[in-house]
């Protein structure tokens, strides 16, 4: 049962563009909801999270949109850069569990093309 | 660098020998966390630590798999009898627990294993 589901799968925009990633969860005891980005041969690096009590966070040119009764939550880059090139990764965890052990989604292979 | 660190890089091994990994978490983290990651997913949850004891183990984990954080700081993950299956990417992530709880995990660049 995959209770994170991601997609795209791969993504692909021009320098400037504004990609968006999307993840929708099933679990409602969620209540942390992380972004990492993941370079070739390197560990996930975490870039953003939000808590379901905001709709939006922003972090520089990353933000997060938050729909908690439509249980989905994005990631925007904007004026996207070729080093933006990485895979996302979405995640969720929940106080609930005692471990805040995080939920992957599979994914999206992000490139931007100059 | 204070950030997490992961030992070996990379490993080879043929099937059935046993391999030990080594994670060192970001200094004063208490709580340390092991994934797997296979190509193409994300990372898996496999088992963690708050502080010297093991507190939770993923289906994930077979019995050939065992995991110790001795004295509350670094930690080993061994495998025992390696599978061609047992071939991924394993990551250590380490996070502080406070009063408010442990949401921030910071992973390491983890330790590519292939079992040949």
């Amino acid at each position: 049962q995959q209770q994170v589901k991601q997609s795209p799968q791969s993504l692909i925009v021009q320098k400037g563009g504004i990609p968006i990633i999307n993840c929708a969860y099933e679990n409602t005891a969620f209540d942390y909801f992380p972004w990492y980005q993941q370079f070739p041969g390197k560990g996930p690096a975490l870039l953003i999270a939000i808590r379901p009590d905001v709709s939006e966070k922003k972090e520089g040119r990353f933000t997060i949109s938050f729909n908690k009764s439509a249980k989905q939550f994005s990631l925007h880059i904007m004026d996207s850069q070729p080093g933006d090139s990485a895979t996302y990764f979405c995640a969720a965890s929940y106080s609930g569990a005692g471990s805040y052990q995080l939920t992957f989604g599979k994914g999206t292979k992000l490139s931007v093309i100059p | 660098d204070t950030g997490v660190s992961q030992d070996p890089r990379h490993k080879i091994t043929k099937r059935g020998q046993n391999v030990t990994f080594r994670c060192d978490p970001i200094s004063e983290h208490n709580r340390l966390y092991w994934y797997r990651q296979t190509l193409g997913q994300g990372p898996e949850f496999l088992t963690y630590f708050q502080n010297e004891a093991q507190l939770e183990k993923s289906r994930l984990l077979s019995d050939r798999f065992s995991a110790e954080r001795p004295k509350g700081s670094f930690s080993t993950l061994e495998i025992q009898r390696t599978e061609q299956g047992d071939s991924a990417m394993y990551l250590c992530a380490s996070s502080l627990l406070w009063a408010s709880g442990s949401y921030e995990q910071y992973f390491g660049p983890g330790t590519r294993l292939t079992v040949t």
